[in-house]
């Protein structure tokens, strides 16, 4: 079976542009997460969607970032406009439904932005 | 509120020597516990979990993890790592619909 799939693996923009993520989540799987990985910060949880619904989105920093799940195989992270703090490795996960399955989270490889 | 602390933020080990990677967490109830690995430009992999039960849980690639409610500790354990296990290893706590990774430890392996 596929993995979690995401576009693009890197993304090269300048300050101001925006910026479109996007992942593909693990088919069967309900629940889908964005998380941002930075040296300073670690590993936060930005967003997540149960059945293609928004259910926590504290974690996005600003009203810069938007996602949205249109469906149950498509999801994207939008960052307009970007800035050089976004830069960072952003990574998509998936899990089934239930609250045991909720937290085995299935990771995307990952898109490494840089914002110059 | 729940946290999780890694204490060590780079261990070192020699091919074939044991290994343990300390993982404490801060929480009123038992949580889920859950160990990650990330190798270098890939995403994270779940190595093992603990739910309920028996508090010695057994993973991938030879990992074990003991949970301590006594020591609110969920330590990773190998007894004798392989060069391939270089990499960073995350600790999280789950807690209903709450998921919190700690900082992460990365683990170097001389041959």
């Amino acid at each position: 079976d596929a993995g979690v799939i995401q576009s693009p693996r890197h993304e090269v923009t300048e300050m101001g542009q925006e910026v479109t993520l996007r992942c593909k989540p693990i088919s069967g799987h309900n629940s889908l997460f964005w998380y941002r990985q930075t040296m300073m910060r670690g590993l936060e949880l930005l967003i997540y969607f149960n059945n293609n619904v928004p259910i926590d989105d504290s974690g996005m920093p600003e009203d810069r970032f938007s996602a949205k799940m249109p469906n149950a195989s498509f999801s994207t992270l939008k960052i307009q406009p970007s800035e050089p703090r976004d830069s960072a490795v952003y990574f998509c996960a998936s899990s089934r439904s239930g609250i045991r399955s909720f937290h085995e989270q299935y990771f995307g490889p990952g898109t490494r932005l840089t914002v110059t | 509120a729940q946290s999780v602390t890694q204490p060590d933020i780079h261990i070192t080990v020699s091919e074939g020597a044991s290994l343990e990677l300390r993982c404490n967490y801060s929480y009123g109830a038992t949580p889920y516990l859950f160990w990650y690995v990330q190798s270098p430009g890939q995403g994270l992999q779940l190595l093992l979990k603990y739910f309920s039960g028996d508090t010695l849980v057994q993973g991938i690639k030879g990992f074990e993890a003991e949970f301590k409610r006594s020591q609110s500790s969920f330590n990773l354990r190998k007894p004798s790592v392989h060069w391939s296990d270089a990499a960073e290893y995350f600790c999280a706590v789950g807690t209903d619909y709450k998921y919190i990774f700690g900082t992460g430890t990365r683990l170097k392996v001389l041959a």
